[in-house]
């Protein structure tokens, strides 16, 4: 799976937006891009997932570029309850069945300040 | 529906001893996987089973294993334990576990290896 890049923390005021980089420069056209949170002393919890369009769903909006080498999450009206750590991740499309393990670097500490 | 739901949510032992983590997966759901957090490492991929069969598995040694029931709960043991298995144990369940799907993750078992 190609790897990410991603800052190491960020801060948001309550109610703005909140933008999350990813850089995924070595992206091949056949991986997805995904990304999942942790709240302290949680599991992961899934966010969006997309493979070239913009994504959009009740938590979030995925953003991709043209050339797939980079995304941004956006959270539109960041609350308290988003710090966490976010994670974005590839995942190489396997349509033959079999979850590869999924492979978190140190993701992005998101900081919702009041 | 309930979520995944792992036990015991914490657990001390010693080196040298054995352990074993449950965790019951969402109902409906036939792939189950493991992972191991730990601050320095993060979060890296253990196994992944599916219909009883273990059908991927990452980097750790033989004394980590696993097996799944036919009701799709699953069991992670892990011998002769070692001060640096000390981590947060996660389980992930979906429904087929191929790549494009979400994973839902349960809120771990936290061992402490003393």
């Amino acid at each position: 799976d190609a790897k990410t890049t991603q800052p190491p923390s960020m801060d948001c005021a309550e109610g703005r937006a909140a933008n999350l980089p990813c850089n995924h420069s070595t992206i091949s056209g056949n991986e997805y891009v995904y990304w999942y949170r942790q709240i302290h002393s949680q599991g992961p919890q899934y966010i969006i997932h997309g493979l070239k369009n913009n994504e959009t769903n009740e938590m979030a909006s995925l953003i991709i570029t043209e050339d797939r080498k980079s995304s941004t999450l956006i959270l539109p009206h960041a609350t308290l309850r988003d710090t966490a750590v976010y994670y974005c991740i590839v995942r190489v499309a396997n349509s033959g069945g079999g979850a590869d393990g999924l492979t978190f670097g140190k993701g992005t500490h998101l900081i919702i300040q009041p | 529906k309930a979520g995944v739901t792992q036990t015991p949510r914490y657990l001390i032992k010693t080196r040298g001893q054995q352990v074993t983590l449950s965790c019951s997966p969402i109902s409906g759901h036939r792939s189950v996987s493991w992972y191991q957090q730990t601050p320095g490492q993060g979060l890296q991929f253990l196994f992944e089973y599916f219909s009883e069969t273990q059908r991927n598995k990452g980097n750790f040694p033989g004394r980590f294993s696993g097996r799944q029931f036919s009701n799709s709960r699953s069991e992670m043991n892990v011998s002769t334990l070692e001060l640096g298995d000390s981590a947060l144990y996660l389980c992930a369940s979906s429904l087929q576990g191929i790549t494009n799907e979400k994973l839902f993750f349960g809120s771990g078992t936290q061992l402490s290896v003393l």
